[in-house]
């Protein structure tokens, strides 16, 4: 049981190329988060999936996009990178029974 | 003002030490409370969570709400060098047809042998 995957762990990227990082569980949950995490500023969501085939903005979704591929995946890209989307990147799937999430191990992703 | 503060620390306690980690909000539709853990460079893991106002106790833990005072509490007995972590408090109300978090910005705790 592997639970929440995330690729990659790291990456470094120029201004202006594109990326789209992986998400995967295998907990058969219906929903799915996207957050970015910087010092001082917490855990903030970009975009979460309630079910499979919906999509939704989050706090901080300029910038990203993102696909809900089928119930195990959830993918968020990144157009047009900027320095400002310097961060590490959680995905997250909810467990209803627990009001649980549980969180990959994350994306260290640098723009330069 | 943000909805959710926590004091970002960082805390440093000797082994054995109890530690209190503490939140306050304000929106008054969290539903849900919960304690996450987040070691270097890991993903952030559930502690526990609890619904009413009241402790809640998991072996060296106890989370304490006080919903009228809008105040959330973590306790840690028994402190172990394995316990530094950041801490996040996290809480949650139905919105928009999702489970909506909001999470603190954490609290870095070292424990010293």
């Amino acid at each position: 049981n592997a639970g929440v995957t995330q690729t990659p762990k790291f990456q470094v990227l120029k201004t202006g190329q594109s990326m789209t990082l992986q998400c995967a569980q295998d907990m058969n949950h219906n929903s799915m988060y996207w957050y970015r995490q910087d010092p001082g500023m917490g855990l903030r969501l970009i975009y979460y999936s309630a079910s499979e085939g919906t999509t939704d903005k989050g706090e901080v979704p300029n910038g990203y996009n993102v696909s809900r591929l089928n119930k195990r995946e959830f993918s968020l890209r990144l157009e047009s990178a900027a320095p400002s989307q310097t961060s590490v990147y959680f995905c997250a799937s909810f467990r209803t029974e627990s009001y649980e999430q549980y969180f990959g191990p994350g994306t260290r992703l640098t723009v330069t | 003002q943000k909805e959710v503060e926590q004091d970002p620390g960082p805390l440093s306690v000797p082994e054995g030490a109890i530690v209190s980690l503490n939140c306050t909000y304000s929106n008054s539709a969290f539903q849900y409370f919960m304690w996450y853990r987040q070691y270097s460079r890991k993903g952030p893991e559930l502690l526990m969570y609890t619904y009413s106002s009241g402790n809640k106790e998991d072996g060296r833990f106890t989370a304490q709400v006080d919903k009228s005072s809008k105040y959330i509490s973590l306790f840690i007995r028994d402190s172990q060098p394995s316990d530094s972590a950041t801490y996040l408090c996290a809480m949650s109300e139905y919105s928009g047809g999702y489970q909506k978090v909001t999470f603190g910005t954490g609290t870095k705790l070292q424990v010293i042998p």
